[in-house]
């Protein structure tokens, strides 16, 4: 089946950057992209950006550019999203989902708290 | 950006009785190749989204046949024939016709 795992959640003082993973698995990896959203507390979906598996092609939401780099790693599978120079409003829960946008697969979830 | 507006903001229903969601664009949905990218996900408390519907009125896998997507164009609407206990949460629906993809603020559903 399909499953969408994610690392866990971090803390991070303002101006550090933070790497999520989402590791995929019961699927052809490199035939769905992976979009990342996330939603700071009480609030609702914000999409991040997405990155297609199969030739690594970006798109990132124009708030985030500049702070924000998504990878994968087709050997295991795996997603990576980096956001850098945190502030605090980036506290939020990460999520990956298989797609390009609207995705039929999330995973989890990773708890992003930045505070000094 | 798309602007997509969900109402109501909250919706206490009863059990068993039926609940409906709007949701509006500021543009029409239809892309180019003739479909409407309009999704609806739920999102359980302390749950990751799930997506129920795609391309306003198809359902995903293991979806309940109570829920179903309909509409065109700039307004679409989720139903839930009969609410369960297990509907309560927050419904969002989110378009992908147009880039950025963009989601709703959100309706919460409650049992009253």
């Amino acid at each position: 089946q399909v499953q969408l795992v994610q690392s866990g959640a971090e803390v991070k003082k303002p101006g550090a950057s933070v790497k999520v993973s989402c590791k995929a698995s019961g699927y052809t990896f490199t035939s769905y992209g992976i979009s990342w959203v996330r939603q700071a507390p009480g609030q609702g979906l914000e999409w991040m950006g997405w990155i297609s598996a199969y030739n690594g092609n970006t798109n990132y939401a124009q708030k985030l550019q500049g702070r924000v780099t998504m990878t994968t790693d087709t050997s295991t599978s795996t997603a990576y999203m980096e956001l850098r120079s945190l502030r605090s409003d980036d506290t939020a829960v990460y999520y990956c989902a298989r797609g390009d946008a609207g995705g039929d697969y999330w995973g989890q979830g990773t708890l992003v708290t930045v505070s000094s | 950006d798309v602007v997509m507006t969900q109402s109501p903001l909250s919706l206490p229903v009863t059990l068993g009785q039926p609940a409906s969601i709007s949701c509006r664009s500021s543009q029409s949905l239809v892309y180019s190749d003739g479909n409407t990218y309009l999704n609806w996900f739920q999102q359980r408390p302390g749950q990751s989204p799930r997506r129920l519907i795609y391309k306003v009125s198809n359902w995903d896998s293991g979806v309940p046949d109570r829920f179903s997507g309909s509409g065109s164009g700039t307004d679409f609407t989720l139903k839930i024939s009969r609410v369960e206990a297990e509907d309560v949460g927050v419904y969002y629906c989110m378009q992908g016709t147009h880039w950025p993809p963009t989601f709703g603020g959100g309706t919460k559903v409650e049992i009253k």
